[in-house]
């Protein structure tokens, strides 16, 4: 079995300043960890995608974030924030069983005053 | 290149009506998905399609039914809506582990 706990349901921010959105993983294997971006009214878009070759993982618009085991910890980071960052993010635990189902986090809304 | 579309974009009913949400991308995927979003619960799976001719039931599959029409089309159907349906519905396909989404289907159930 295998559950995501998004530490925040909310974070509020200032453009310019950093970003950080906490996720606690539980899995039974190694697993896939990601985060996604959902913009208001709008469809998942990936973020970034952890699978094992790095344990600090770039992904699109500047973002990162950490994989840290001994934590079972993928915290989601970006060094200045911007008002298009304004969105909801969720972390995503992938099964690796058949169908590669995903397991998600409640997600995190971002807001970002100027 | 769309990716994966959905349609309709929104739609309402009344309970006990029947619909069909339709799904079609255009990545060559083997596997397919429809998920229901709700308020903090982030997205659960309605079911899931590993491969063209097969489905499987996900998290919350009751209400609902699927056919996994070719390769490219994954159809979600609701024979007798309840409002407890009522929510934004995402379609997903993957190759391998990484799922792309749609843009959703806002449903709501009066």
């Amino acid at each position: 079995a295998q559950s995501v706990t998004q530490l925040d349901s909310h974070v509020s921010v200032s453009e310019g300043t950093p970003v950080l959105l906490r996720c606690n993983y539980s899995s039974s294997y190694s697993p896939s960890l990601f985060w996604y971006v959902q913009h208001p009214n709008k469809g998942l878009q990936l973020l970034l995608k952890y699978t094992s070759a790095a344990t600090l993982v770039k992904g699109i618009n500047g973002f990162e974030a950490e994989f840290k085991k001994s934590e079972t910890s993928f915290h989601l980071t970006k060094p200045s924030a911007h008002m298009s960052d304004a969105a909801e993010y969720f972390c995503v635990v992938s099964g690796k069983t058949a169908g590669n189902k995903l397991t998600f986090g409640g997600g995190t809304r971002v807001l970002v005053k100027p | 290149n769309a990716g994966v579309t959905q349609t309709p974009k929104f739609q309402v009913l009344k309970t006990g009506q029947s619909m069909t949400l339709q799904c079609a991308q255009d990545m060559n995927h083997n596997s397919m998905y429809w998920y229901r979003q709700d308020p903090g619960m982030g997205l659960r799976l309605i079911y899931y399609s590993a491969s063209e001719g097969t489905t499987d039931k996900g998290e919350v599959p009751n209400g609902y039914n699927v056919s996994r029409l070719n390769k490219r089309e994954f159809s979600l159907r609701l024979e007798s809506a309840a409002p407890s349906q009522t929510s934004v519905y995402f379609c997903a396909s993957s190759e391998g582990d990484t799922q792309y989404f749609g843009p959703g289907t806002r449903l709501t159930v009066l």
